[in-house]
C-alpha cells in the first residue's frame, strides 16, 4: 500500500520569502502521479500542481514548483514569494493502482502560516 | 468554483440514523470519488465510480454505500451512524481514471453525529 509522509505538521514563513514543504512517498508502482492540493480555512480542496513519475522536468505552476527526486521518492513543494493568502493546509498525494484503476492517496498535510 | 456540487453543506443528525450525501460532478467528468476527512485519520479514500460502475474501493465501512446514477451524479449513504462518523465528506470528479488526471473537489458536506 502507498504511504505518503509529510514530516512537517506546521511551517511558518515570512511574507515574500520562499518555503519548501516536504513530501516523501512509498510506492511499488512504476507509473504514478504526484499532486499537491491546498485547503484554506474555508475547507475546499484546491489543485496546485502535478508531476508524472516519468516527467524529467520539474513541474511549475506560477509561484509553485515541485522538486521531484525520483530515486529518493521525494516530491517537495516550493512556494516562492509567499503571500498572506498562502496560509492554509497543504496536502501531498500520490496515485496508486488497484485492480486496474487508480486512486489518489493523501498525506496528513502541513499547515503553512505566512506572517506579515 | 471547481464545478463539483455537493449537498447539503452541513448535516446534523443523531446516532443510529441514516443520511444521504449527494454529489454532481463537473460537466463531462465520468469519475466520481468519495473521501472522508477527519482530524485523526486525515483524508481517507472511500470509493470511486466510473460511468456508473464501481472502480476502486478504499477504507469504506460496510455501513456505508454509494452509487453513481445514469446522469453521473453520485450518492453516498451512511447508515447506523456513530459519533466517530462525524467528519467532512468530499466528493471529487475527474474526466477518466488515468493516473495523471487531477481531481476537482466539491466544497464538502460537514456531518455532525450527536
Amino acid at each position: 500500500a502507498q504511504k505518503i509522509t509529510q514530516t512537517q505538521p506546521g511551517m511558518f514563513v515570512q511574507e515574500k520569502e520562499a518555503v519548501t514543504l516536504d513530501c516523501t512517498y512509498d510506492t511499488s508502482d512504476q507509473s504514478y502521479g504526484l499532486f499537491w492540493y491546498k485547503q484554506p480555512s474555508s475547507g475546499e480542496m484546491i489543485f496546485l500542481i502535478y508531476q508524472g513519475s516519468y516527467d524529467e522536468q520539474n513541474a511549475t505552476e506560477g509561484r509553485y514548483s515541485l522538486n521531484f527526486q525520483k530515486a529518493r521518492k521525494s516530491a517537495n513543494l516550493v512556494i516562492s514569494a509567499s503571500q498572506l493568502g498562502d496560509s492554509a493546509m497543504y496536502f501531498c498525494a500520490v496515485t496508486t493502482t488497484q485492480g486496474g484503476s487508480e486512486k489518489l492517496v493523501f498525506g496528513k498535510g502541513t499547515k503553512l502560516t505566512v506572517n506579515p | 468554483d471547481s464545478g463539483v456540487t455537493q449537498t447539503p453543506k452541513h448535516l446534523i443528525t443523531a446516532t443510529g440514523q441514516r443520511v444521504t450525501l449527494r454529489c454532481s460532478p463537473r460537466s463531462g467528468d465520468l469519475s466520481v470519488y468519495w473521501y472522508q476527512q477527519s482530524l485523526d485519520q486525515g483524508l481517507q479514500f472511500l470509493i470511486q465510480y466510473y460511468n456508473g460502475e464501481e472502480r476502486a474501493k478504499g477504507n469504506i465501512l460496510e455501513r456505508f454505500s454509494a452509487q453513481q446514477f445514469p446522469d453521473l451524479h453520485s450518492e453516498l449513504n451512511l447508515s447506523s451512524l456513530e459519533l466517530g462518523d462525524s467528519a467532512l465528506y468530499f466528493c471529487a470528479s475527474s474526466e477518466g481514471t488515468a493516473n495523471n488526471e487531477k481531481l476537482f473537489f466539491g466544497s464538502g458536506t460537514q456531518l455532525s453525529v450527536l
